[in-house]
């Protein structure tokens, strides 16, 4: 079974620009999140999806951060006029409800370095 | 925050011993996962514990939860090299299963 794919894996920015991370889940995964993860900390929730629903965004800098996924599968998390405060690792994972159990499966993550 | 501590902690140990890394949280949660981290890729669960339940093995690895100090630990028994990584615990904070994450140990285990 293919695990979650992402891209790219590394992208290099100046501030002002714009970026875009793809997602591709687990097949049949309905739940959809994305975090944020900077050096040395722990990843922190930005977005998660249940099918093409946000369920919560609240975590979202909704200023410059916005993520989609319409078709209830793979997902675009785009950043617009990035800041040096945004260099992070940004992970995906999917999960699916089985046995009341939500185990999450993370992709590699894009590493982002903002200049 | 859902955290006590919110900076990543480092332990080194050599091989061949036990180390418990214990994490506390501030808010319910109903299940507390364990991940780790090897460098350049994303978390992977390693052992996940209920509220309902006090303890949870898993070959040499050994989660607890406390409810009441709303805390959890994970041991390893006789670690090896290859357990060198980022240990992380989360939880799902109000029940809306997206888990949140501490900060996290890194571990480093010494031939």
């Amino acid at each position: 079974e293919a695990g979650v794919t992402q891209s790219p894996r590394y992208a290099v920015l100046q501030e002002g620009q714009a970026v875009s991370f793809w997602c591709d889940p687990i097949s049949g995964h309905d739940t959809l999140y994305w975090y944020q993860q900077p050096r040395d900390q722990g990843p922190q929730l930005l977005v998660y999806f249940r099918d093409e629903a946000v369920i919560d965004n609240s975590q979202l800098p909704s200023d410059r951060f916005s993520a989609v996924r319409p078709k209830g599968t793979n997902s675009t998390l785009k950043i617009q006029s990035a800041k040096q405060g945004d260099t992070a690792t940004y992970l995906c994972a999917s999960s699916f409800p089985d046995n009341n159990q939500d185990t999450q499966y993370f992709g590699p993550g894009t590493r982002l370095l903002v200049l | 925050s859902q955290w006590g501590e919110e900076n990543l902690q480092a332990l080194s140990i050599q091989e061949g011993e036990d180390v418990t890394m214990n994490c506390s949280y501030k808010t319910y949660t109903t299940v507390v996962h364990w991940y780790r981290q090897d460098s350049g890729r994303g978390p992977a669960l390693i052992i996940l514990i209920r509220s309902n339940e006090r303890e949870k093995r898993s070959g040499r690895l050994r989660a607890t939860l406390d409810t009441s100090s709303q805390s959890s630990s994970l041991s390893i028994t006789a670690a090896q090299c290859e357990d060198t990584a980022v240990y992380f615990c989360a939880t799902d904070a109000n029940n809306n299963n997206a888990p949140r994450f501490g900060a996290g140990t890194k571990l480093t285990v010494k031939p």
